[in-house]
């Protein structure tokens, strides 16, 4: 168990809808991250917060947007759902986010869109 | 731009022998270089890292891994497979200061035949 906890665990739902994923960071941890693992582009960076800052962005689409709460916890939504957005996302964590820090991953949320 | 290649998406290894899985990276800047493992189901947790101390790095459930600058590698090994090692590697860099994002490879399927 790495500390990180995401919900939900599965979500299924319809092209063109919106959806949100949660993610809680280890406890102590300030650096959230987000990624997408799909059969086709493998695992990819999508952005990065950073108590309460975006830090970094990756190949995160317009369709989709995040933020990080006061409390730390993180959100990913998803906007006009395609049937390729259908993949696996993961949430991870690290204390201040520098580049030689462990990033602890959560379970992630497998997201079906159908 | 950084990028991490992986050769050999399935590898197929007896119990108890020699686990080689390769990684080469590139990076304009010293990397800082990990090896994640992930079992099926599961998020990605993290075997090793090298952050520019030891060239030969081990890691936890006997893996190690050494940083060889001149052939911009950096190979996982195990000298001796167990059948709970059956899971999917996945090599990652990160360069300091340019980012801090986690650019990950293909990854590497491991079948441990009894």
């Amino acid at each position: 168990d790495s500390g990180v906890t995401q919900t939900p665990k599965h979500l299924i739902t319809a092209t063109g809808q919106r959806v949100t994923l949660r993610c809680s960071p280890r406890s102590g941890d300030l650096s959230v991250y987000w990624y997408q693992q799909s059969l086709d582009q493998g695992l990819q960076f999508l952005i990065q917060y950073y108590n309460g800052e975006e830090r970094a962005k990756g190949n995160i689409l317009e369709r989709f947007s995040a933020q990080q709460f006061p409390d730390l916890h993180s959100e990913l939504n998803l906007s006009s759902l395609e049937l390729g957005d259908s993949a696996l996302y993961f949430c991870a964590s690290s204390v201040t986010g520098g580049p030689g820090e462990t990033q602890y991953f959560g379970p992630g949320t497998r997201l079906l869109v159908l | 731009a950084q990028s991490v290649t992986q050769l050999g998406s399935h590898v197929s290894v007896s119990e108890g022998a020699l686990v080689l899985l390769r990684c080469n990276y590139s990076s304009s800047v010293p990397p800082y270089l990990f090896w994640y493992v992930q079992y099926p189901n599961q998020g990605l947790q993290l075997l090793l890292k090298y952050t520019s101390a030891a060239t030969l790095v081990k890691g936890i459930n006997g893996f190690e891994a050494e940083f060889k600058k001149s052939e911009t590698s950096f190979h996982l090994t195990k000298p001796s497979a167990h059948m709970s090692d059956a899971a999917e590697y996945f090599c990652a860099v990160r360069q300091g200061a340019a980012g801090n994002k986690l650019t990950f490879g293909g990854g590497t399927r491991v079948l441990v035949k009894p």
